[in-house]
């Protein structure tokens, strides 16, 4: 059973441009999300993450929002840069006394193009 | 600042052989540790996790196993591998008033011929 779905395996935007990467979950227990960024080869590079008591979270070009009533988060970056291409994870903990152990989607390819 | 290490960044192995991989976290103590593996065109599966020297809970039935031998070491094994061993493996570590966000190291890519 995938409780963490990024159901778009794949996603292409032009540079500049507004990158919305998509993420769903089952579990009602899950309160705390975060988003990851992979390079090939390399290990995961942590983005940003939101509380379940927030709706939105921003950081520089990235912003998170969170609608609990649908199960859904996403992630936008803007303005989009050659240099985001990457993977995608989405990533999601139920706390307190889940000893921290996070639930991953399975990732979403961004290209950005030139 | 914190920093993990994780070696080797490649193996390559044959079936039936013995494996360890070893993680190390400076600049943090009592971390809580974790081993993940990424298969093709798969995201990240927890494999084990530990809170404390010693303190060692699986979440996937398999041929691996682990040891958190000091306080910040995590070592993933196995007696014999399995062709399905194959994959990118990673350690993460997580502490301090963040333990909810989990960092993660450069992976280790195991190919087991």
């Amino acid at each position: 059973d995938q409780q963490v779905k990024q159901n778009s395996p794949s996603l292409s935007v032009q540079e500049g441009r507004i990158s919305i990467l998509n993420c769903d979950y089952t579990n009602s227990m899950f309160d705390y999300f975060l988003w990851y960024k992979k390079y090939p080869a390399e290990g995961p590079t942590f983005l940003i993450s939101i509380s379940s008591i927030k709706d939105k979270n921003e950081d520089g070009r990235f912003t998170v929002f969170l609608n609990k009533s649908a199960k859904h988060l996403s992630l936008h970056i803007v303005p989009s840069q050659p240099g985001d291409s990457a993977v995608y994870f989405c990533a999601a903990s139920a706390l307190p006394g889940s000893n921290y152990k996070l639930t991953f989607g399975k990732g979403t390819l961004l290209t950005v193009n030139p | 600042s914190q920093t993990i290490h994780q070696w080797p960044a490649t193996l390559v192995q044959p079936v039936g052989s013995p494996l360890s991989l070893e993680c190390t976290v400076e600049g943090t103590s009592n971390p809580n540790l974790y081993w993940y593996r990424q298969a093709a065109g798969r995201g990240l599966q927890l494999l084990f996790y530990s809170v404390g020297i010693g303190q060692i809970s699986s979440e996937v039935p398999q041929n691996l196993s682990a040891s958190r031998p000091q306080d910040r070491q995590f070592i993933l094994s196995s007696k014999k591998l399995l062709l399905s061993d194959s994959g990118f493996y990673l350690c993460a570590w997580s502490g301090g008033r963040q333990l909810e966000t989990q960092y993660f190291g450069p992976g280790t890519r195991l190919l087991v011929l």
